[in-house]
């Protein structure tokens, strides 16, 4: 079963505002990431880590940031929010090697 | 950059055998993943291939031919429960994985 969690499930917030969205694992895996995905559409890479203060950019990276100070902590803040970030943001991780990624349950951000 | 390209859409019936086919473009490849995802759930492993041929685990197959960057997920025995979108991803190491846009299966009883 796997040991990765979002917080929140679901989050509506007013455009400008900022927001953080919380990733966490217990399996003490290396790599971790995030993807944006709309409903029914591909997975867009926003950020990943290969591990404690090493952070790379996606392609969507241009309006967030991300923290990787703990290794079992990912967390994801735009700085502020605007309606095209309206979508579902999914956090993974893996071991090293990319044979197996572990999906949490999903933040589905709405932005009015 | 990296591409993989697959069908958007497959139907079958219940019972049957259908093939989700994925062509690759991308450097320093290592292998090749398979996800499956459920309408609003998380996408979940299903199967992995380093090398060439057939891996097999119950009634999902994952096939990969790396001299022509293809592969394919071959799902036997369709149920209901099988209706859910399909996801190629690329492994190139260092970097994260990338997705294909996905392939939605119906399965019809």
């Amino acid at each position: 079963e796997a040991d990765i969690y979002q917080t929140p499930r679901y989050l509506v917030i007013g455009t400008g505002k900022k927001i953080t969205l919380e990733c966490s694992q217990t399996m003490g895996h290396d790599k971790m990431y995030w993807y944006q995905q709309d409903p029914g559409m591909e997975l867009h890479l926003i950020h990943y880590s290969y591990g404690v203060n090493s952070t790379e950019k996606g392609d969507l990276s241009s309006e967030s940031t991300v923290s990787r100070i703990r290794t079992e902590h990912f967390p994801l803040t735009l700085e502020s929010a605007r309606p095209s970030h309206t979508s579902q943001y999914l956090c993974a991780s893996s071991e090293q090697q990319n044979t197996e990624a572990f999906f949490g349950q999903g933040t589905r951000l709405t932005v009015v | 950059g990296q591409s993989l390209e697959q069908p958007s859409e497959v139907t079958a019936v219940e019972g049957a055998i259908v093939q989700i086919n994925c062509t690759y473009q991308t450097s320093g490849f290592y292998g090749l993943s398979w996800y499956q995802q459920h309408d609003g759930g998380a996408p979940t492993f299903l199967s992995y291939n380093a090398l060439d041929g057939l891996e097999e685990t119950g009634r999902f197959s994952s096939f990969l031919s790396r001299s022509d960057s293809y592969g394919y997920l071959l799902l036997q025995e369709l149920q209901m429960k099988d209706s859910a979108s399909y996801f190629c991803a690329s492994d190139t190491g260092r970097r994260a994985l990338t997705f294909g846009s996905g392939t939605r299966l119906q399965v019809q009883p």
